[in-house]
């Protein structure tokens, strides 16, 4: 089975932290994600990559930055946490094939204060 | 850009009644993929069904089937014999290849399931 592991399952941090959470795949999948989910909203992409030191934005890279540089790694950074950053962060990995499904982490709850 | 919708943002269901949730998506790539996942309130995200849209049959796994409607870019899901486990937010999503290579999925806001006893 994939596992994705999330380094975090809670954290609190204060506005203005830098912040990091880190995610590892174990199935050599060629794409990581990260997404925020917020009631209402769904999923929202934040940054993915698709290879090592590649990275693409998402739909909502604003505040955010990502790091990958070895395949199974891929980082979140918050540069400068703020309260509106508060949120759950869902971690994913994939295979390149249009049907291959999304293999997520149990995900990260972030609390800004 | 890609979209998806999901209508209904709760639903309720008899334990052993059928249930569908709506999906409906708008793309311009004639190729794409359509998902299916369940979150229980546990918080994970379970992987339930997958439609290719160059499939001609419906994608079927155990009591999940997909109700796709290529001519009305629909994708509902259709769960059969509802059980308690049932319960949780369900999320439509998709993906396209637009450059060659499968990248993110584009995801829906989720329909919250309730199943009755």
């Amino acid at each position: 089975d994939v596992k994705v592991t999330q380094s975090s399952r809670y954290l609190v941090k204060r506005t203005g932290e830098k912040v990091f959470l880190e995610c590892v795949q174990d199935m050599d999948h060629e794409n990581m994600f990260w997404y925020r989910q917020d009631p209402g909203l769904g999923l929202r992409l934040i940054y993915f990559s698709y290879d090592v030191k590649m990275k693409e934005k998402g739909d909502i890279p604003e505040g955010y930055s990502v790091s990958r540089e070895k395949k199974e790694r891929f980082s979140l950074i918050l540069e400068s946490a703020s309260t509106n950053q508060t949120s759950m962060y869902l971690c994913a990995s994939s295979r390149g094939q249009l049907n291959s499904p999304l293999h997520f982490g149990n995900g990260t709850r972030l609390t800004v204060t | 850009a890609q979209k998806i919708t999901q209508t209904q943002p709760g639903m309720f269901v008899q334990e052993k009644e059928a249930v569908t949730l709506d999906c409906t998506y708008d793309t311009s790539d004639p190729s794409y993929g359509l998902f299916w996942y369940k979150q229980p309130s546990s918080g994970e995200m379970i992987f339930l069904i997958y439609q290719g849209s160059y499939d001609q049959q419906n994608a079927t796994e155990g009591r999940y089937s997909l109700n796709f409607q290529k001519a009305r870019k629909s994708a509902n899901l259709v769960i059969s014999a509802s059980q308690l486990g049932d319960s949780a937010m369900y999320f439509c999503a998709m993906r396209v290849i637009p450059s060659g290579s499968a990248r993110q999925l584009t995801f829906g806001s989720g329909t919250q399931l309730t199943v009755l006893p």
